[in-house]
């Protein structure tokens, strides 16, 4: 597709399942975002992929937070055990590499936790 | 880590109106950037700086990276009720720290 594509676009989980979100960055872009963005908030830094080099990992939260991403393209982000915390809008970006600061974003992943 | 003080929180002005909003750092960043995202959408990229004191244009925006790389603001000249929306500064270290830091939002209301 011609931006970055996130799915599913909501996910409503109960407290204490796992759930995956995953991200489709722009063909050819090597650099790799996860934010989450909480109701009135920025968005938090969570993690970043850059090329075929070992992610930044610091932004993570807990480590029920985790993150792949296969290829060199597609990324999952996996909560696990979720909290009723953790309901926010979790949003992907990438770059064509990572010194670009021109990041685009997908619509985002809005996950609630009831 | 780096924090951002982005201000005002929120600023409702009529049409026609100028409006400035600034962001801080705590740490200093080689890189300012300037988002808006409109409601239900992702942030989109305003305008990018990348240099201590740079002052740089697009359309009715004027961004410029402060001195002691630890500010940037943000103006934007003549307001439509299309301004509308939430406007993010954002940092980036450079060297070898791409992430991106975020500020909290400035919401701005546009009345026509």
């Amino acid at each position: 597709g011609a931006g970055v594509s996130q799915s599913p676009s909501n996910k409503v989980t109960e407290k204490g399942k796992d759930v995956e979100l995953r991200c489709d960055p722009i063909s050819g872009h090597t650099a790799l975002y996860w934010y989450r963005q909480s109701l009135g908030q920025g968005l938090e830094f969570l993690i970043y992929f850059q090329g075929n080099s070992a992610p930044d990992k610091s932004g993570l939260p807990s480590d029920r937070f985790s993150a792949e991403r296969t290829g060199g393209s597609v990324s999952t982000l996996t909560i696990q055990r979720t909290e009723q915390r953790d309901s926010a809008m979790y949003r992907c970006a990438s770059s064509v590499r990572e010194e670009s600061t021109e990041a685009f974003f997908g619509q985002g992943t809005r996950l609630t936790v009831v | 880590g780096q924090q951002l003080n982005q201000s005002p929180q929120s600023m409702f002005i009529q049409e026609g109106e100028d409006v400035s909003m600034n962001c801080t750092s705590s740490s200093i960043f080689n890189t300012w950037l300037w988002y808006k995202q409109d409601p239900g959408e992702g942030p989109v990229l305003l305008i990018a700086l990348y240099k201590a004191g740079e002052l740089t244009s697009n359309g009715r925006l004027t961004a410029q990276f402060g001195i002691t790389r630890k500010d940037s603001f943000l103006n934007i000249s003549a307001s439509i009720p299309s301004d509308v929306g939430i406007y993010f500064c954002a940092g980036q270290e450079g060297g070898s720290n791409y992430k991106l830091t975020f500020g909290k939002g400035t919401l701005l209301t546009v009345n026509p």
